[in-house]
C-alpha cells in the first residue's frame, strides 16, 4: 500500500514513571553522540550529550548509556512528567578533524506521550 | 542570547516561485547547517558550513537548492524554482564544535 509517512515509535508513560527511549546508530567511527528533545511546532532542543570515551552520563532527570558494543543509546528520564511529552531523537557525529565538526546525523525519532 | 533566528516562520507561496529561507547563527559559532524535516524522512541534514565555507552539500536534494554564507552571522536557503514536494519545516542549526543549537525553523508550504 501507499506510504503516508514515517510512523514513529511511541512511548506511553504515566506520570511519575521513569521512561526509557532507545536509539541504534550506524557508524561504529562516531565518537560524540547527543539526545535531543522535540516539542510539536518547534525546533530541536538539546537534553544531553555523552562522548564514546564514557558509557553514562547523568543530567537533571535524565541519564544517557552508551554501549558501544552493540551501537546503542538510551535515554532515560526519571519521574516523567507532562512537560515531556515530545519526540525524543538521538543524533551521532563524527568530528572530521580536532577544528571542525562533522555531520550530526539524527535518528527517526520517539514520540512519549505522558499520561496523567 | 537572541539563539537561532530564522525568518520567515511560514511561507505560503505557488509551485515555480522562487523561496528564500534567512538564518542569524548564534553569534560566534563557526559551524552552520540546514535541515529538512518532513513525516516521510524525518530530520535530513542538507547542506553544512564550517567557518562560512560549505563543508558538504550532499544532502542537498537537487539543483534547484542552493545555500550561501557570506558572512559569519548570515546564511541563505533558495529553492528556485520551489515545488510541492518541497514543502517542509525547514531548520537552521548553528554550533561552536559540540552542541547543536536549533532554530525554530520555516514552515515552507508549496501550493
Amino acid at each position: 500500500g501507499e506510504s503516508v509517512g514515517l510512523h514513529l515509535p511511541t512511548l506511553s508513560v504515566q506520570e511519575g514513571d521513569n521512561s526509557i527511549i532507545n536509539c541504534a546508530y550506524s557508524n561504529s567511527a562516531s565518537d560524540y553522540f547527543i539526545w535531543y528533545k522535540q516539542e510539536s511546532g518547534k525546533g530541536p532542543q538539546f537534553i544531553i550529550d555523552i562522548r564514546s570515551n564514557m558509557d553514562k552520563r547523568q543530567g537533571q532527570r535524565v541519564t544517557v548509556l552508551l554501549n558501544k558494543t552493540v551501537k546503542h543509546l538510551s535515554l532515560q528520564i526519571a519521574a516523567t512528567q507532562p512537560g515531556d511529552s515530545a519526540v525524543y531523537f538521538c543524533a551521532e557525529n563524527m568530528p572530521l578533524t580536532t577544528d571542525s565538526w562533522g555531520k550530526f546525523q539524527f535518528g527517526a525519532g520517539t514520540q512519549v506521550v505522558v499520561t496523567p | 542570547d537572541a539563539g537561532v533566528i530564522q525568518s520567515p516562520r511560514h511561507e505560503v507561496t505557488e509551485m515555480g516561485q522562487e523561496v528564500t529561507l534567512r538564518c542569524k547563527p548564534i553569534s560566534g559559532h563557526n559551524s552552520l547547517f540546514w535541515y529538512r524535516q518532513t513525516m516521510m524522512r524525518g530530520l535530513e541534514l542538507l547542506i553544512y558550513f564550517n567557518n562560512n565555507v560549505p563543508i558538504d552539500d550532499s544532502g542537498m536534494p537537487e539543483d534547484r537548492f542552493s545555500a550561501k554564507m557570506p558572512n559569519a552571522s548570515f546564511s541563505t536557503l533558495k529553492i528556485q524554482p520551489s515545488e510541492p514536494r518541497d514543502s517542509a519545516v525547514y531548520f537552521c542549526a548553528s554550533s561552536l564544535g559540540e552542541k547543536l543549537f536549533f532554530g525554530s525553523g520555516t514552515q515552507l508550504s508549496v501550493l
